[in-house]
């Protein structure tokens, strides 16, 4: 089946710092999804890209769908300690009723 | 918008019992929900695919008979685990897809920790 290696597994870093993530698949998806969990609630939509190419931006966030549909990045600027979480990476394939594919996640933990 | 509710969201019980979480879309209707079961330190693992109207579409491994989705209404789909035994215990996550036309995201729900005795 399909699957998404999602890397880096974990970081640390400083407040202040960039944060870049991203995810990788064999199989081609439509559509590249990221989301937020922080402990014990649900992940939380951070960015949807939906076209090939297409670069999206939510804040400090900015996401890319790749040119080969295979592949997405996350970005991070300028990180706050409540940027601390779990990213998750999410494909779709769509049709009605797809499910999406997760990332194993990556992990973030900010100091100040 | 897009607010998917989940309840309860912190269960414990004891082994044998059966416990109904509710999934409910707030402010859309979803067609299609998910229901999701996650282990600590790791990713979501998807369950069943819950249609409104029709049968769950279950996962490789998932019993049907154990894990009882019902998705009676555009807003609410329930998911039932049945005679619970501690390896039951988890975070049980539900997300919802709105039923308008076109590539729509699917929302979470806040999770369910259910602890059984």
């Amino acid at each position: 089946g399909q699957q998404l290696n999602q890397s880096p597994q974990s970081m640390f870093i400083q407040e202040g710092e960039d944060v870049s993530m991203n995810c990788t698949s064999s199989s081609i998806f439509n559509t590249w999804l990221w989301y937020k969990q922080d402990p014990g609630e649900g992940p939380v939509l951070l960015i949807a890209l939906y076209k090939a190419g297409e670069l999206t931006s939510n804040g400090r966030l900015t996401a890319q769908f790749g040119i080969t549909r295979k592949d997405s990045f996350l970005n991070i600027s300028a990180s706050i300690p409540s940027d601390v979480g779990i990213y998750f990476c999410a494909g779709q394939v769509y049709q009605a009723g797809t499910a999406l594919i997760f990332g194993k996640g990556t992990t973030l933990s900010v100091s100040s | 918008g897009a607010v998917v509710s989940q309840h309860p969201s912190w269960v414990i019980c004891k082994s044998g019992t059966s416990v109904k979480i509710e999934c409910r879309s707030l402010d859309f209707q979803a067609t299609t929900m998910f229901w999701y079961r996650q282990f600590p330190k790791q990713s979501l693992m998807l369950m069943a695919t819950s249609n409104e109207g029709s049968k769950a579409t279950y996962e490789q491994g998932v019993e049907k008979d154990k894990f009882l989705i019902n998705h009676a209404s555009l807003t609410l789909s329930t998911l039932t685990v049945t005679s619970a035994h501690p390896e039951d215990s988890s975070f049980y996550i539900c997300s919802a897809r709105a039923r308008t036309g076109g590539d729509q995201p699917q929302h979470f729900g806040d999770g369910t920790r259910l602890s059984i005795l």
